[in-house]
């Protein structure tokens, strides 16, 4: 079984709808992102948890929201889908207790808005 | 921010080697790493430099110049399923990953 998983892996929704962008984990890991990757751009941050009370804004927040339901789960929220938002979405763990803090990355969502 | 630059797209034949170059700003620098993305999937994990020198991992090194903020990525022998993005990242202190725009890798026969 992964080690990171994203559901849904494919949506197609129109401009204005909400949609939930969901992340699990088995790794035990305490950091967890999200991210999403256009073409040309590479992979740009947009929020990231070190743990279950800590969230924080990446560089892309905005337009975007997230929870943190547990360690392992990690969701992010489009309030209000606009077009621009078409992209392929990563969600990543890292271990805090490792020097490296090499995240994993989940299969991608790829969303794309109408 | 901190920006990280390496070519868009490079073409190598089989068995070949290949070297992809990757630029970074020092400041505040603590480590750079090198992951592979086929397309449509994951980045998976290749390496993670924080002192000088070359780093060789089977067919894959990574070379890293903190002084020159300059790191490569070397592919020997190269096979077709090496046709792949390479996403360089640098890690930086207080900050989260940043990446560069990846490297598109097409291994010709």
């Amino acid at each position: 079984d992964a080690d990171v998983t994203q559901t849904p892996r494919n949506r197609i929704t129109k401009t204005g709808k909400r949609i939930m962008l969901e992340c699990s984990q088995t790794k035990g890991h305490d950091r967890m992102y999200w991210y999403r990757q256009d073409p040309g751009l590479g992979l740009r941050l947009i929020y990231y948890s070190f743990d279950v009370k800590d969230i924080n804004k990446g560089e892309i927040s905005d337009g975007y929201s997230v929870s943190r339901q547990a360690q392992a789960k990690f969701s992010l929220s489009l309030e209000s889908a606009i077009p621009n938002q078409t992209a392929l979405y990563f969600c990543a763990t890292s271990d805090r207790g490792t020097i490296t803090d090499t995240q994993y990355f989940g299969p991608g969502t790829r969303l794309t808005v109408l | 921010g901190q920006n990280i630059d390496q070519p868009t797209e490079m073409t190598a034949t089989e068995g070949a080697i290949v070297q992809i170059n990757c630029t970074y700003q020092t400041s505040g620098f603590n480590g750079l790493f090198w992951y592979q993305q086929h397309a449509g999937e994951a980045p998976t994990f290749l390496s993670y430099n924080v002192l000088d020198g070359l780093e060789e991992k089977g067919r894959f090194s990574s070379f890293l110049s903190r002084s020159k903020g300059y790191s490569y990525l070397l592919l020997k022998e190269l096979q077709m399923k090496d046709s792949a993005s390479y996403l360089c990242a640098g890690d930086y202190y207080g900050q989260n990953f940043v990446f560069g725009p990846g490297t598109r890798l097409s291994v010709l026969p």
